[in-house]
């Protein structure tokens, strides 16, 4: 079955550090998505980025950079110089298919950051 | 567009008590799901639909019932609250035809059962 481990719960940086997020997966397919969503303190979910598993270029979104490796099952996740607009609830997630061949995300627990100024 | 709502924003029920929430999207979105999160434990999924008059079970479903009578619509419903079903639940879709297509998140309806 398909799994995602995101091992760190909690990281408390101060502004302006670099962090990575990790994130672990499992799965038997050959072809399969993954994903990274935000969950500021307000609630709401928001999508960061998807990476497919043929695809295993870095991505660099300003502050925001993705490292995927096949070879360790990883899809990290980068922010440089840290702000305290960062502080949230990570997660990681990966696609698979259910029934009927509909796709269905299983998260990791999320990982929280606190930016602290 | 409005995207993906969720009605009620916050309720507190008490045990054996019955309530149905209600998901709305205006992206003409073919998949709709429902999750729960709760403290050190993600999101898990509790029933999807892939489309209009068709759902199935996700990973945690006992105790909830679902339908999606109208494509823009799926309805989660707790027939007798438990204390255990206290946690803030979150509607999403997807455009569906592969598993690249994000999904979209509702603002969630934090739900307390006493």
């Amino acid at each position: 079955a398909q799994k995602v481990t995101q091992a760190q719960t909690e990281i408390s940086v101060v502004e302006k550090e670099d962090v990575t997020l990790d994130c672990v997966y499992e799965t038997r397919d050959t072809t399969y998505y993954l994903f990274w969503y935000k969950q500021p303190p307000s609630g709401e979910l928001v999508f960061l980025i998807r990476r497919n598993s043929f695809d295993e270029q870095n991505e660099i979104s300003g502050r925001y950079s993705w490292n995927f490796q096949k070879s360790t099952s990883s899809f990290n996740f980068t922010i440089t110089a840290s702000q305290v607009v960062d502080s949230a609830v990570y997660f990681c997630a990966l696609s698979e298919l259910g029934q009927g061949g509909s796709e269905k995300l299983v998260f990791g627990k999320g990982t929280k950051l606190t930016v602290n100024p | 567009n409005a995207g993906v709502t969720q009605t009620p924003k916050f309720r507190v029920l008490k045990t054996g008590q019955s309530m149905t929430l209600l998901c709305a999207q205006d992206m003409n979105h073919e998949y709709m799901y429902w999750y729960r999160q709760d403290p050190g434990m993600g999101l898990r999924l509790i029933h999807y639909s892939v489309g209009e008059g068709t759902t199935a079970k996700g990973e945690v479903p006992d105790g909830y019932n679902v339908s999606r009578l109208k494509k823009q619509n799926f309805l989660l419903g707790l027939e007798s609250a438990a204390p255990s079903q206290t946690s803030v639940y979150f509607c999403a879709s997807t455009l569906g035809q592969g598993p690249y297509n994000e999904q979209f998140f509702g603002p969630g309806t934090r739900l307390t059962v006493l």
